[in-house]
This record gives C-alpha cells, structure tokens and sequence, in this order.
C-alpha cells in the first residue's frame, strides 16, 4: 500500500462528454504527477502540480486539465473525450519537486465508447 | 527527447532461476532512475531509485544498477519465484520530476 487512493476506478463515457478523476495524495507529499497509460504502453507523462501550481506538463493538447487542492488532493479533468482516452489514469505523489521516490496510487480504467 | 527502451518484452523461466531486465536511455543527463513492478489491471510499485550519483542499489533479491554514461540499467532477480510475475517498467527521472517510462517486461516465472 502507498496510501496514494484514486477514485473512481472504474468509468465508462461516451465521447465528446467530460470527465473528472480524482486523486488522494500521501499526507506530506507536495507534488502530484498524472500518467496516461494505454494497453501495453508505459505510463506517459501529462502534467505536474506543485503546491496548487502546476509545474510541468508533458505532450496533452489543453484538454487535459488539474487542479491541486491543499488537502492533498488532486483532480485530472478531460473534456471532449475520444476515443483514444480510453486508458488506465495514476496518479503519483512525492515530497518534493526533486528526486525522490514517486508513490503511485492504483489507477482509474476509463473507457470511452 | 528522453526514450526509454526495455528488452525484452516478456521473459518466462523456471521458478529459481536468476534473471536479468535491462532498461536503456537516449539521454543521459537523468536525476535518477526508478524500476517498478506492475501487477494486471494495477497500480505501480516501486522497488528500486537509483539517484544519477549511484551506481547500484539493493533491495532482498532485487539488485539495480546504473552506468548512466552508457545509458543503461540493468534489474537482476535472484531466485526467481512465481510471485514475481508480472510486468517491470523502468523510468528515467528527468526535470520537474517527470518519469519518462520504457514498455516494459512481461516475466512470467513457471513452477
């Protein structure tokens, strides 16, 4: 157990609707990261958030959108589905922007119909 | 642009065998490097970090090492057991905290 939780985890959506998946961080942990992981592919990077602001962002059209709350929680949100969203969505949380081990939680399955 | 490459993509041998993972990078100005065990439909689990200074870490049965000047890293199993199927992923720790991940190996270890 990493005692990263995620919710929900499972969903199925149709295309063009919107979606929000959440993330519940380990206390302490400042800095959440979000992964898109398709069938068979490593998890890919989407963006980062670091005390609420966020600090990287990886190859997602703006679409993809989050939020980091001071609770340490977070949320990913996409709007106008696709097809090709369908995918297994971490989250991971660490206790700083620097190297250190990245704890991940157990994944929402979102199918996209 | 990082790329992470991991060979091969499964792996089945006979419970108790020592094996070899070998995960490989393009670029080699990385913070460090993390393998993780994913188990089906799951989450990841990490069971190494290497920092970008270290050339090894240990954890029971599990050794990773790290030449970063040739951009590779190896995870070695000792004692392979059937409970240590599944899928391994290495990832490369760049700015910002960014893993960037390989594909992948499927082991599958057989009584």
């Amino acid at each position: 157990e990493t005692g990263v939780t995620q919710s929900p985890t499972h969903l199925i959506k149709t295309r063009g609707q919107q979606v929000t998946l959440r993330c519940s961080s380990q206390s302490g942990h400042n800095t959440v990261s979000w992964y898109q992981q398709a069938l068979g592919q490593g998890p890919q990077f989407i963006f980062q958030y670091y005390r609420e602001e966020e600090n990287g962002r990886g190859n997602f059209p703006p679409r993809f959108s989050g939020l980091q709350f001071p609770n340490y929680s977070s949320e990913l949100n996409v709007n106008a589905l696709e097809l090709d969203d369908s995918a297994l969505y971490l989250c991971a949380s660490s206790l700083a922007r620097s190297q250190e081990t990245q704890y991940f939680g157990p994944g929402t399955r979102l199918l996209v119909l | 642009k990082q790329e992470v490459t991991q060979i091969p993509a499964a792996l089945s041998v006979p419970e108790g065998e020592n094996l070899v993972l070998n995960c490989s990078f393009t670029d080699s100005a990385i913070y460090n490097l993390q393998w993780f065990r994913q188990d089906p439909g799951k989450g990841l689990t990490s069971l190494l970090l290497i920092q970008s200074s270290q050339r090894e870490q240990t954890s029971g049965r599990l050794n990773a090492s790290l030449d970063k000047s040739s951009g590779r890293s190896t995870l070695y199993i000792a004692a392979s057991q059937p409970g240590d199927s599944a899928t391994y992923l290495c990832a490369v720790g760049g700015t910002a905290s960014k893993l960037t991940f390989g594909t992948g190996t499927r082991l599958q270890v057989t009584l």
